[in-house]
């Protein structure tokens, strides 16, 4: 089966301007979570979405933030990019269930941003 | 704040050996421990879960252990292969849904010959 696609793979911005992330997560998993990954900082959680609603968000400013469409697929934009916004922008899908199962997460590849 | 920490930043280990990777955490209201691993140019896959009313979760040649009063978890792979060599993250959530994870970050094992 399919597993979770991004786009971009790559992109490279300037600072002030905005960018569009994109994630279609595996058929039937209605969960879609957003993470930040930077050298020495690990993974950081951004926010989740289940059934086109934010249902967690992490500690990240408002210029962070994302939609979930009807179909699952979800994207997120930063608006007015820093430097500092430079890192590997990874999404995850599960099926979404509160109660936890294996707890899994099925990550894409991720987009890498370079913020010059 | 970090709360779940991952103090070695790398482990060089020979193949057929045992390979440990430890990881603690602060926040007493985590109930549930994972071990995900990454390759270069992929995201991370899930290897092995625990939940914190277990002490010991075995898959295979990984098995995770659960200190719930050290706060301190380690991840065991034995043996070691080749093909083990990546970044193993250790994350952690509370109650409620699986999908907000805080991660460590990282330990980078080399698996040598």
């Amino acid at each position: 089966k399919a597993g979770v696609t991004q786009t971009p793979r790559y992109l490279i911005k300037t600072r002030g301007q905005q960018v569009t992330l994109s994630c279609s997560p595996i058929s039937g998993h209605r969960s879609v979570s957003w993470y930040q990954q930077t050298p020495g900082q690990g993974l950081q959680f951004l926010f989740e979405y289940f059934s086109e609603t934010q249902r967690n968000k992490g500690n990240f400013p408002g210029r962070f933030s994302g939609r979930q469409f009807s179909n699952s697929r979800s994207e997120m934009n930063v608006s007015t990019l820093e430097l500092g916004d430079s890192a590997l922008y990874l999404c995850a899908s599960s099926k979404g269930s509160f109660k936890h199962s294996t707890g899994e997460l099925f990550f894409g590849e991720g987009s890498r941003l370079t913020v010059l | 704040d970090q709360q779940v920490k991952q103090n070695s930043p790398s482990l060089s280990v020979q193949e057929g050996r045992i390979s440990i990777l430890n990881c603690d955490y602060t926040n007493s209201m985590f109930d549930y421990f994972l071990w995900y691993k990454k390759y270069p140019a992929e995201g991370p896959t899930f290897l092995i879960s625990i939940s914190s009313i277990k002490d010991k979760n075995e898959d295979g040649r990984f098995t995770v252990f659960l200190n719930k009063s050290a706060k301190h978890l380690s991840l065991h792979i034995v043996p070691s292969q080749p093909g083990d060599s990546a970044v193993y993250f250790c994350a952690a959530s509370d109650t409620g849904t699986a999908s907000k994870l805080t991660f460590g970050t990282g330990t980078r094992l080399q698996v040598t010959l």
